[in-house]
C-alpha cells in the first residue's frame, strides 16, 4: 500500500463546477504539500499545509491531522484548471525523511 | 527574480551512456533537491543537497549521483545508463529548510530518453 493515496484518480468536470481532490496518507507528517502539474511537465507548487486550512484564488486546502487526510477544492472551475494534481508529504521521522508523493489526479475541465 | 533553470532540457542518450544534468536555483535559495518521474513510478526524491552537502538520499542505485557547488548550483551524474532511467528529472529549490518542510519552486525538468 502506498503511504500516499489519492483520489480519484481521474476526474471531468465542466466548467464552473466545484472540484474536490482528496488525498490520505499512512503516517506522521510535519508537511503536506499541494502540487499542480501541467501538460509538459511543468510542476507549480500550491500550497504547503501542516494544520487547517489555506486559500489562494480559487484555490483552497485543507487538513485534518488526525484523520490523516487533506482535500484539494477548486471553486468555479475553468478549463485552465485542467492539470494533474499531485500530492505530497513529508514524513516526521526526521529530516532524513524524504518527501512522498501521490500518484496524481488528472483533471480535465470542459466548456 | 529568476525562477529555477535547469539544463539541457531535452537529451537523447544510449545505453551504457552518462549524463549530466544541471539546475541552477532561484537566487538565495541553498537547498536543492532532485526528482525522478516516470509514467510507472511517478514521482520520485533522487536527492537533496545543501551549502554542498548531500543532506538525503532517496533509494536509487549508486548509478545515480550529484553535488552542490558553493553558488548552489547543483549536477546529477547518471552513469552506465539504462532503458528504465528515461524520465523526467525535476530539480526544485528552497531556501533552507530540509526538503519538504517549506515551500518547493520546481524547474521546466530535464526529459532523458535513453535509446
Amino acid at each position: 500500500k502506498n503511504e500516499v493515496e489519492q483520489s480519484p484518480q481521474n476526474l471531468t468536470a465542466q466548467e464552473g463546477e466545484f472540484i474536490t481532490i482528496n488525498c490520505s496518507y499512512s503516517v506522521g507528517i510535519s508537511a503536506l504539500h499541494w502540487l499542480q502539474q501541467h501538460p509538459g511537465g511543468g510542476i507549480v507548487s500550491l500550497f504547503m499545509l501542516s494544520s487547517g486550512k489555506k486559500k489562494h484564488g480559487r484555490l483552497i486546502a485543507t487538513i485534518n491531522i488526525q484523520e490523516k487526510h487533506s482535500s484539494l477544492h477548486i471553486t468555479a472551475s475553468h478549463p485552465r484548471d485542467s492539470a494533474v494534481y499531485i500530492c505530497a508529504v513529508k514524513p516526521n521521522t526526521g529530516t532524513a525523511s524524504k518527501l512522498t508523493f501521490g500518484t496524481g489526479t488528472r483533471l480535465q475541465v470542459t466548456l | 527574480k529568476a525562477g529555477v533553470t535547469q539544463t539541457p532540457r531535452y537529451l537523447i542518450k544510449t545505453r551504457g551512456q552518462q549524463v549530466t544534468l544541471s539546475c541552477s536555483p532561484i537566487s538565495g535559495h541553498r537547498s536543492v533537491s532532485w526528482y525522478q518521474q516516470t509514467p510507472g513510478q511517478g514521482l520520485q526524491f533522487l536527492f537533496e543537497y545543501f551549502s554542498e552537502t548531500q543532506r538525503n538520499k532517496g533509494n536509487f542505485p549508486g548509478r545515480f549521483s550529484g553535488r552542490q557547488f558553493s553558488n548552489s548550483r547543483s549536477e546529477m551524474n547518471v552513469s552506465t545508463l539504462e532503458l528504465g532511467d528515461s524520465a523526467l528529472y525535476l530539480c526544485a529549490s528552497s531556501l533552507s529548510l530540509a526538503g519538504g518542510q517549506e515551500t518547493q519552486y520546481f524547474g521546466p525538468g530535464t526529459r532523458l530518453l535513453v535509446l
